[in-house]
Order: C-alpha cells, then sequence, then structure tokens
C-alpha cells in the first residue's frame, strides 16, 4: 500500500534554482492538492487538480506552476526560487466522499 | 471565503488532565468539520470528521454551528496525545478544498 508518494523528502536550492516536487498516488483518486506548511500559518493551498487535465489556483499559487497529464501524477514546479519559499510541502488526495490522504512531505530550504 | 480559526498556537497540559482544543470557522453553507493529527515524524491524518460523531482514541468533538465551533475534546490526556492538530473545513463546491486552521501543538506532560 503506496497511497501518496512524494519526492524528494529533502533539498537545498540556492536562490534562482528550479526544481520539480513530484507525488505519486496509486489509489485512483480524481483530487488531488499541494499544500505548504509554513510554522504557525497551517496549511495553505498552492494548486488543486480535481481530475486528469485539469488544474487550478489555491491560495497561495505565486512562484509555483503544476500539471496533471495522468490520474496518478501531480508534480509542482518551482521556478526561480526565492527564500520565501522555504517551507515543508505536502500533496494529499481524495476522491469526492473520502478524507484525505498525505504524502510524508519535502522539505525545501532556499538559501 | 471560508475562515478556520484555531486561537491557541501552544497548549501543556498535564497527564490525566482534561483537555480541550479550540476551533471556530466561518462558513456561509453547511460545513463539513474535520481534526487532522500529525505525531512526531508521521504524516497528517484524519482524527476525526464531524458527520461521524465518532469517538477516535478518546477524542470527541461537537459541532456547534450556533457559535460556529468544532472544539475537540479529551477528559483524560495521555502523553502520546502530543501532537500537532489541524481543524479542518471542507469546501461543499466541486473542487472539495480543504481549509485548515494554523494548527495547536499539544503536549502532554508526564
Amino acid at each position: 500500500n503506496a497511497g501518496v508518494t512524494q519526492t524528494p523528502k529533502f533539498r537545498i536550492l540556492k536562490i534562482g534554482q528550479s526544481m520539480t516536487l513530484q507525488c505519486t498516488q496509486d489509489m485512483n483518486h480524481n483530487y488531488m492538492y499541494w499544500y505548504r506548511q509554513d510554522p504557525g500559518m497551517g496549511l495553505k493551498l498552492i494548486y488543486y487538480s480535481v481530475g486528469a487535465g485539469i488544474t487550478d489556483k489555491g491560495e497561495v499559487p505565486n512562484g509555483y506552476n503544476v500539471s496533471r497529464s495522468t490520474t496518478e501524477d501531480f508534480p509542482l514546479r518551482l521556478e526561480l526560487a526565492a527564500p520565501s519559499q522555504t517551507s515543508v510541502y505536502f500533496c494529499a488526495s481524495t476522491t469526492a466522499a473520502e478524507k484525505l490522504f498525505f504524502g510524508s512531505g519535502t522539505q525545501l530550504s532556499v538559501l | 471565503a471560508q475562515r478556520v480559526t484555531q486561537p491557541e498556537k501552544l497548549l501543556s497540559v498535564f497527564k490525566g488532565a482534561p483537555v480541550e482544543l479550540k476551533c471556530n470557522y466561518s462558513y456561509s453553507g453547511s460545513p463539513e468539520l474535520f481534526w487532522y493529527v500529525q505525531y512526531s515524524r508521521q504524516r497528517l491524518q484524519l482524527l476525526l470528521r464531524h458527520i461521524s460523531r465518532e469517538s477516535i482514541k478518546g477524542f470527541t468533538a461537537d459541532l456547534n454551528k450556533g457559535e460556529t465551533s468544532f472544539h475537540l475534546k479529551k477528559p483524560f490526556a495521555q502523553e502520546e496525545d502530543s501532537a500537532m492538530y489541524y481543524c479542518a473545513l471542507r469546501d461543499s463546491g466541486s473542487a472539495r478544498q480543504l481549509t485548515f486552521g494554523s494548527g495547536t501543538q499539544l503536549t502532554v506532560l508526564p
């Protein structure tokens, strides 16, 4: 039972670099989400998808991009990394009536 | 816009004492509310949801629409309850988004 798998677990970027955070789920869930978790701020929604080929912005989308070419995969792209993007990133998935299943998180530092 | 407020960032209680983690919400529709928990070095996971009216690990939460609250309670806290707790509200729209509160770090002291 893999569930939601995120890679990498840790990453350090220099300002201006780019990277892709990978997220894949094997539960055939239509809904997928990317959140960032900052101390004292809770989880903020970055982007979400209600199915393959459909994505939309959440509360804090600036500096990020996503794609959803398959039901399983929902990668998050950071272009021109900035220190403000230092955070822990969580991917999650669900069906319409189910609870959210979370990945184990990616801890990203931008220096 | 929907909003979830958890007024306490940190909460410490002694083992065996009652614990209440506060959650208030604002939402124009009929709310669907949850408590998620993150234990140290573990993934975020669902603790309970209001529609289930269940007790999980001794925790209960009652939706009070008049006070727009969904406080989490346990009569006798245990050390293993120490964790970060998030209250969340689910959007009734097509995206089924969850809006999270800022979280409460609960520490149960021996």
